[in-house]
């Protein structure tokens, strides 16, 4: 059965330190993945998607197969990235998402 | 464009009511998904809906609950004979088609379902 974990409920780091957010899925068919954010008071949106291999607000991630991972990156946490992170494996046909639960990111000054 | 709307924003609901949660999506979306994010959880796909169709109701729960997306009108997410237990956030997302890997979901800002 496909599932998403995200082992980490809360990630506190400091201003300018490297941030990971880690997310491993489980899942027979050919994974598509995607990091989605939600900011204090904001709509869940999406953050980035691995097949665009795109870099967005410093955020990258890469899908390793071998290790069944995508986790989240960036080198140099900022304030603003304080959210609530969810990794989303497509699903289902590419009908539906399935979340993991969720790592709350706090950077503190 | 708003984007997707979703009313009540907060549902108080006594057990055994029915609670009726809608969702208008963007402008030009006629593809409507429904998830349910209970406490301490991700959220979790329910029901996946074109115009006047339902495509994939699998994450639904067989009984006394139940989805439509008329021609004319906002998605609704019907819930009969609540229990404590459907107490959560119900999240509507929309795209404009069903095909996810090219296509972001959009989605609204969530109705907060408590049953007393």
């Amino acid at each position: 059965a496909q599932r998403v974990t995200q082992p980490e409920k809360l990630l506190s780091v400091f201003k300018g330190a490297p941030v990971e957010l880690k997310c491993n899925y489980s899942y027979s068919g050919s994974p598509e993945l995607f990091w989605y954010v939600q900011y204090s008071r904001q709509r869940l949106q999406l953050l980035l998607r691995h097949i665009s291999r795109e870099s967005i607000k410093g955020f990258t991630a890469d899908l390793n197969k071998g290790e069944t991972s995508f986790h989240l990156k960036k080198p140099f946490a900022q304030e603003e990235d304080s959210a609530m992170y969810y990794c989303a494996l497509l699903t289902g046909g590419g009908n539906k998402l399935t979340f993991g639960t969720g790592t709350q990111l706090k950077v503190e000054l | 464009n708003a984007g997707v709307m979703q009313n009540p924003r907060h549902l108080v609901r006594r057990r055994g009511q029915e609670a009726r949660l809608r969702c208008s999506p963007m402008k030009g979306h006629s593809h409507v998904y429904w998830y349910r994010q209970l406490p301490e959880e991700g959220l979790k796909f329910m029901v996946y809906l074109q115009k006047e169709n339902i495509i994939d109701e699998s994450g639904m729960p067989k009984e006394r609950f139940s989805a439509e997306f008329p021609k004319e009108g906002p998605s609704i997410l019907r819930i009969q004979q609540v229990v404590r237990g459907d107490s959560a956030a119900y999240f509507c997302a929309s795209s404009p088609t069903g095909d996810l890997a090219s296509y972001e979901q959009y989605f609204g800002p969530g109705t907060r379902l408590t049953v007393t």
